[in-house]
């Protein structure tokens, strides 16, 4: 039922790229990604809703690719404010009441 | 504008005392609620979510309770608290989705709880 996050953690200098991966076996209807700084609570990035989509905010982008069963958190020269745990998210199908988490990736952006 | 309120932000429990942690929502009519439930250093759990009044689906079998007396307001409570019961609690709300599933969730500040 919930998403599979990959990896658990990246490490990474300012201005280096990285991915976060979110999969699942079935069909997703939609995927959200939220970023969790330390202490405080998830807050909301991006939603995307079709496959094949992508969509962007500031240098964080994200795909969802045609099968909906994989979506990818791009994170572009990043910065320190980038730093935080990642989760994707996503309705369960045929209930979309319940909403699942995804493990999260904690990213770590380093001077 | 919407807000979501929760409280107390921390709080000390030993094993066994009673728990209340309430959310309540303004701005915003029948919203779906959620608690989730983070351990440290872990993901978010589904613990409860509701449609409407008195309307309550549990994901996990636990000794938590959830109850939504007003179209607002959810709480989250235990007789008699366990040492695994230990996390940061949030509550969330989103529109009622039906048929739809694009409500991003707003979530509430959280409620850290240590149970000795």
């Amino acid at each position: 039922q919930q998403p599979v996050q990959s990896p658990q953690a990246v490490i990474l200098r300012e201005g280096e790229d990285a991915v976060i991966n979110c999969s699942s076996s079935k069909a997703l209807y939609s995927v959200h990604w939220y970023r969790q700084k330390h202490g405080e609570a998830p807050v909301f990035l991006m939603i995307l809703l079709k496959g094949g989509e992508q969509k962007g905010h500031e240098k964080i982008s994200a795909s969802f690719n045609e099968k909906k069963q994989q979506s990818s958190l791009y994170l572009t020269a990043s910065q320190l404010s980038y730093s935080g745990t990642y989760f994707c998210g996503t309705p369960r199908a045929y209930n979309f009441n319940k909403f699942y988490f995804g493990s999260g990736t904690k990213l770590n952006v380093k001077p | 504008s919407q807000t979501i309120h929760q409280w107390p932000a921390t709080l000390v429990q030993p094993v066994g005392s009673p728990l209340s942690l309430e959310c309540t929502v303004e701005g915003t009519s029948n919203p779906n609620l959620y608690w989730y439930r983070q351990a440290a250093g872990r993901g978010l759990q589904l613990l409860f979510y509701s449609v409407g009044i008195g309307q309550i689906s549990s994901e996990v079998p636990q000794n938590l309770s959830a109850s939504r007396p007003q179209d607002r307001q959810f709480i989250l409570s235990s007789k008699k608290l366990l040492l695994s019961d230990s996390g940061f609690y949030l509550c969330a709300w989103r529109e009622t989705s039906g048929r739809t599933n694009t409500g991003e969730l707003f979530f509430g500040e959280g409620s850290r709880l240590t149970v000795l």
